[in-house]
């Protein structure tokens, strides 16, 4: 069993489309992120949610949507899409949000916007 | 500013030979300290972490990684390099409630 997975791998979509990204952990974790990889493989944290609860919002942009229907799922919604959100986006959980404990990264969405 | 910094966008070593890959963190108090490691399309892997105690540790693959605090380093290495550590290496740090990555390195080994 795939311990974070993610859906769709690959989303290629027109500017102005709104689109989702869902994903699920299976490791009963408390803490689930969203990253976002840029052309340049930088990686950057964009939301962090305890058990359903928001805790961290990056100044990402309000056209991106984080929605936790319950602690082993989170979903990125993504409004109007623009040409720069075009990159590798990757949720990611942990055991929770205090621990020193490690992340556990599902394999990436490539999202391009044409 | 709290950050990681990964000064090498690439290293090349000869396989069988001895590789260091160079992290060095700029944040307030005692953080702790992560690698991972990507392969082509897929998503992060942890490698190790330092949290307390002794300064070198062991992680998967035979990478190792040595905490220097007063020089607020945190080196990857391995002994002996195979091929398939040909990877993007990713440095992290987490002060409190987020981890920040370095910008990754990328290693090269040849055959």
């Amino acid at each position: 069993d795939t311990a974070v997975s993610q859906t769709p791998k690959y989303l290629v979509t027109q500017m102005g489309n709104d689109k989702s990204i869902k994903c699920e952990q299976n490791l009963g974790h408390d803490t689930m992120y969203w990253y976002k990889q840029d052309s340049k493989k930088f990686l950057k944290i964009m939301f962090s949610y305890n058990n359903k609860e928001l805790i961290i919002n990056e100044t990402v942009p309000n056209r991106f949507s984080p929605k936790s229907p319950d602690k082993a799922h989170l979903n990125l919604h993504i409004n109007s899409l623009e040409l720069g959100d075009s990159a590798v986006y990757f949720c990611a959980s942990s055991q929770d949000l205090d621990s020193n404990e490690k992340l556990f990264f599902g394999s990436g969405t490539q999202l391009s916007v044409l | 500013a709290q950050s990681v910094a990964q000064p090498e966008d690439q290293v090349n070593v000869a396989e069988g030979n001895p590789l260091t890959v160079k992290c060095t963190y700029s944040v307030s108090g005692n953080p702790y300290l992560f690698w991972y490691v990507q392969y082509p399309n897929r998503g992060l892997q942890f490698l190790l972490k330092y949290i307390t105690g002794d300064n070198l540790v062991k992680g998967s693959y035979g990478f190792e990684a040595e905490f220097n605090k007063s020089q607020t380093s945190f080196h990857l290495k391995k002994p002996s390099a195979l091929v398939s550590d040909s990877a993007l290496y990713f440095c992290a740090v987490k002060p409190h409630d987020k981890i920040i990555f370095g910008k990754g390195t990328r290693l090269h080994i040849l055959p």
